[in-house]
């Protein structure tokens, strides 16, 4: 089942933040994060695993709440670069380490 | 080196044309994937490969064929394909864990754009 990601777009002036939410019904192993710009490959970002742990990269950070089985993608002092579609893949407890199901995305716009 | 490359980065075929796919990657991965995009949606599996056996089909029309010559190799063999089939194919690896309880990271390829006449 596919998960919820919220909200389906952003639009941001640089240097302002966004969160964007990933929730699953199912209880989850691990959230993997892309982001992929027009045209171009999905490009990995992160994975959180059970445990709520927090990573990051750049100024672009995550968590992961156990209880709500959801992730949040936190984007920090936005970048131009930051423009995208971001999405997550999810995989819950006893599925396959290598089949994901990514959510429908949010397209975040990060203008000058 | 994460790089999972893709050919042709173009694709424009007839209905009844008989056509391939090619992705390749040099990273010594043991799975890889194919994956069908279509515009403003997310990636949908189509097929896994885990050590160059078919261990996932997601219930693919037999008109794809996927072929994984050896580690490196993933071809998406395409025949008799409708224009819905039209999307951005892509294909991506990963190391290859592939138990539960266990991740994996995969790695994109650019993909393929086909359009189906």
């Amino acid at each position: 089942q596919q998960p919820v990601q919220s909200p389906q777009a952003v639009i941001l002036r640089e240097g302002e933040d966004a969160v964007i939410n990933c929730s699953s019904s199912k209880a989850l192993y691990s959230v993997h994060w892309y982001r992929q710009k027009h045209g171009e490959a999905p490009v990995f970002l992160m994975i959180l695993l059970k445990g709520g742990e927090q990573k990051g990269h750049e100024k672009i950070s995550a968590s992961f709440n156990e209880k709500k089985q959801q992730s949040s993608l936190y984007l920090t002092a936005s970048q131009l670069s930051y423009s995208g579609t971001y999405f997550c893949g999810t995989q819950p407890f006893k599925a396959a380490g290598n089949k994901l199901t990514f959510g429908g995305g949010t397209r975040v716009l990060v203008k000058p | 080196d994460t790089e999972v490359t893709q050919t042709p980065k173009h694709l424009v075929m007839g209905m009844t044309n008989k056509k391939s796919l090619k992705c390749e990657q040099h990273m010594g991965h043991r799975a890889m994937y194919w994956y069908k995009q279509k515009a403003k949606k997310p990636p949908e599996l189509m097929f896994v490969y885990s050590y160059e056996k078919l261990s996932i089909n997601e219930s693919v029309p037999s008109r794809f064929s996927p072929e994984c010559p050896n580690s490196s190799l993933l071809n998406l063999h395409l025949h008799a394909l409708q224009p819905e089939d039209s999307a951005l194919y892509l294909c991506a690896s990963s190391q290859g864990k592939a138990l539960a309880g266990s991740t994996d990271t995969q790695y994109f390829g650019p993909g393929t754009r086909l359009t189906v006449l």
